[in-house]
């Protein structure tokens, strides 16, 4: 079965940098998550969309933005790094049907600043 | 915000033995739980969910859910060592985003 798709696996940037994170979801799942995983911290929920609209936000920094596009893929940018952005990002996807739908994780991005 | 909570473990197991882990929440209203297992450095991969009162059961796993004790926790049937792993509780807020644990290291000895 199609599974959530993240690009890149892996990411080191400097800090000031910016980087962008790609999520593609699962085929006809139309809600996208994502979270952040510090180590040894559970993950943490940044931001989500529903149909290509934000639906939700987190304890995400004004550095970050993000949004869905017309295929559902969605993207993370994040502007201005620092140290304390190294971390696992996740994107997950469900569909929605109503309160706690099932979301599937992707392989995530590690993403270390310099 | 709701809260959900689990032991930190770790908690260790031999081989073949049953593993339990537990987690509490705080909102009495919560209407779903998710169980999921993260190898380190891995995603959340997910192993349960549950909506109702009682048991749920898929293979080596159970989960059982008690709304009025506010306890959801997952049982381990035969472990294996490469069930070690860190489990994480979850439960959705309003919009759906989860809300999880602080998870349990588990550590299956052979």
């Amino acid at each position: 079965a199609a599974g959530v798709i993240q690009s890149p696996r892996h990411l080191i940037k400097e800090k000031r940098e910016t980087a962008t994170l790609k999520c593609y979801p699962i085929p006809r799942h139309d809600t996208v998550y994502w979270y952040q995983q510090g180590p040894g911290q559970d993950p943490q929920f940044l931001i989500s969309f529903y149909e290509k609209m934000q639906s939700d936000k987190g304890s995400i920094p004004d550095r970050f933005s993000a949004q869905q596009f017309s295929d559902y893929h969605s993207e993370l940018n994040m502007s201005s790094l620092e140290l304390g952005d190294s971390a696992l990002y996740f994107c997950a996807s469900s569909f929605r049907q109503g309160a706690g739908d099932t979301q599937y994780f992707g392989p995530g991005t590690r993403l270390t600043v310099l | 915000q709701k809260e959900v909570e689990q032991n930190s473990g770790p908690l260790s197991v031999p081989e073949g033995a049953i593993a339990s882990l537990n987690c509490t929440y705080s909102d009495r209203g919560s209407q779903s739980f998710f169980w999921y297992r993260q190898y380190s450095g891995k995603s959340p991969e997910l192993i349960m969910s549950i909506y109702s009162n009682g048991d749920k059961e898929d293979g080596r796993f159970t989960a059982q859910l008690n709304k009025a004790s506010q306890y959801v926790s997952l049982l381990i049937r035969d472990s294996q060592p490469s069930d070690s792993a860190t489990y994480l509780c979850a439960a959705p807020e309003q919009g759906g985003k989860l809300i999880f644990g602080q998870g349990t290291e588990l550590s299956v000895k052979p």
